[in-house]
């Protein structure tokens, strides 16, 4: 199986701060990498598909990199909607594997 | 507007059986892959199985293999997953999600149903 390991575990942030998470996976995955924002008792929500595209109806303060093994998930501008977790996906051989998770909390 | 609900989690004892369903609407069901996502409490998200639009194609996660079965039914725009032998670790919530073609996506998620298995 992909091994898709996350970094940070969790990170603490204000409003208005630049937040970037990273993702790699344990082999190539070409660009076949998706992005999704979990709150608790709500439903998960795709961000960013294939690495770098914004999902429609996601704010553009979000957006995506990286091909290969390497890829990052970065918020411009944290905004106090979305304080959550953020788990990074790959879909280029089954099982489709996820990462452990980001979890983004107020400082 | 797309809408994907889960029903069917409760309560259940170690080696026992539950089935969820998964209603959809807004879209075109049968033209679509359909996903079967669970995330146990406190850890983080585990893909459990998907299906092809018209069923034709099934995968699933190594840990459910023979025990889970996920099925479709187009005319009645719905989703299932047929659960037997289940264990304390598939104690979870059970999203429903649309997409999960190979090297896609799943672009629309409902809020899930808890599966307790215990006794």
């Amino acid at each position: 199986d992909i091994q898709m390991t996350q970094s940070p575990s969790s990170l603490s942030a204000s409003v208005g701060d630049r937040v970037t998470i990273t993702c790699r996976a344990s082999q190539s995955i070409s660009n076949y990498l998706n992005w999704y924002q979990l709150k608790p008792g709500k439903a998960p929500r795709l961000l960013i598909y294939a690495a770098s595209s914004l999902q429609s109806g996601v704010p553009s303060r979000f957006s995506g990199s990286g091909s290969g093994t390497d890829f990052t998930l970065t918020i411009s501008s944290l905004q106090p909607e979305d304080f959550a977790t953020y788990y990074c996906q790959q879909s280029y051989r089954t099982p489709w594997t996820f990462g452990q998770g980001t979890k983004v909390e107020i400082k | 507007e797309v809408q994907v609900v889960e029903s069917g989690g409760g309560l259940v004892q170690p080696g026992g059986s539950l089935r969820l369903s998964c209603a959809a609407s807004g879209f075109t069901f049968s033209s679509y892959w359909m996903t079967w996502v669970r995330q146990a409490p406190g850890k983080g998200l585990e893909w459990v199985a998907n299906i092809k639009d018209d069923g034709s194609e099934k995968y699933y996660v190594d840990s459910v293999t023979g025990r889970f079965t996920i099925s479709r039914d187009n005319a009645k725009n719905s989703l299932y997953l047929e659960m037997n032998s289940l264990r304390a670790e598939d104690t979870a919530v059970y999203y429903c999600a649309r997409g999960g073609a190979p090297r896609g996506r799943e672009d629309y998620w409902g809020q899930g149903t808890l599966v307790t298995v215990s006794s």
